[in-house]
């Protein structure tokens, strides 16, 4: 079955740190790969994509995301983070060459940033 | 940039009553989701829409929940008959399903549905 892995449940670092969020998936074909952040009592907001092309991906404030097919992952990196930062991550995936098919959610990372 | 709305954006209902979700996906989009995120949880698909049927649905979305697009714009979700665990944010989700096109589901600000 397709499934979206987070090892870390909870992060915790000071502000200037470096992050970096695990996210593993067990897919047989092509995968489209997102990174959604969840701020507390808000929606859904897309970090970044990959659906083909340059496997370095960069999104929205300051994050990237690197697709390496051997090991199945799509790791989320943020050199410095703030404050501000601090939310729940969700690594998702779906199948196809299309934004058609059903998209599967990691269990989320919650990140905390020591002002 | 155009947007999926939903609403209510909050929904407090007594066990066992009906509920309709409400969602305008945006206008030229084909494609048509309903997610949901029980408080704490991850977020799990429902089901999806196209071409005036559902396309795939999970384990979740059993007979008590139906979804529809009663004319051109909107798409509801329908609970018969709510329990206590289908307290959940409920997102609504489009997408243009186009091949090659590299344009993610787009995702509503969801509705919190509350069941007392």
């Amino acid at each position: 079955a397709q499934s979206v892995s987070q090892h870390n449940h909870h992060v915790i670092l000071s502000e200037a740190a470096s992050l970096e969020l695990g996210c593993n998936y067990s897919y047989g074909g092509t995968v489209n790969l997102f990174w959604y952040v969840q701020y507390p009592g808000q929606h859904l907001q897309l970090l970044l994509k990959y659906f083909s092309g340059d496997p370095l991906v960069k999104g929205i404030k300051g994050f990237e995301a690197e697709f390496i097919k051997s090991k199945f992952s799509f790791n989320l990196r943020k050199p410095s983070v703030q404050w501000s930062d601090t939310a729940e991550y969700f690594c998702a995936a779906s199948t196809g060459y299309s934004s058609a098919s059903k998209i599967i959610f990691g269990s989320g990372t919650r990140l905390s940033i020591r002002p | 940039e155009p947007e999926v709305t939903q609403t209510p954006s909050h929904q407090v209902t007594q066990m066992g009553q009906e509920v309709i979700l409400r969602c305008v996906p945006i206008s030229n989009h084909l494609y048509f989701y309903w997610y949901r995120q029980i408080l704490g949880q991850k977020v799990e698909f429902l089901v999806s829409f196209y071409n005036n049927e559902i396309s795939e649905k999970s384990e979740i979305f059993d007979d008590q929940f139906s979804v529809e697009r009663p004319d051109g714009s909107n798409f509801t979700l329908k609970i018969r008959s709510t329990k206590l665990e289908d307290s959940a944010m409920y997102f609504c989700a489009s997408s243009d399903g186009q091949l090659y096109s590299n344009q993610p589901q787009h995702f509503g600000d969801g509705t919190r549905l509350s069941i007392l």
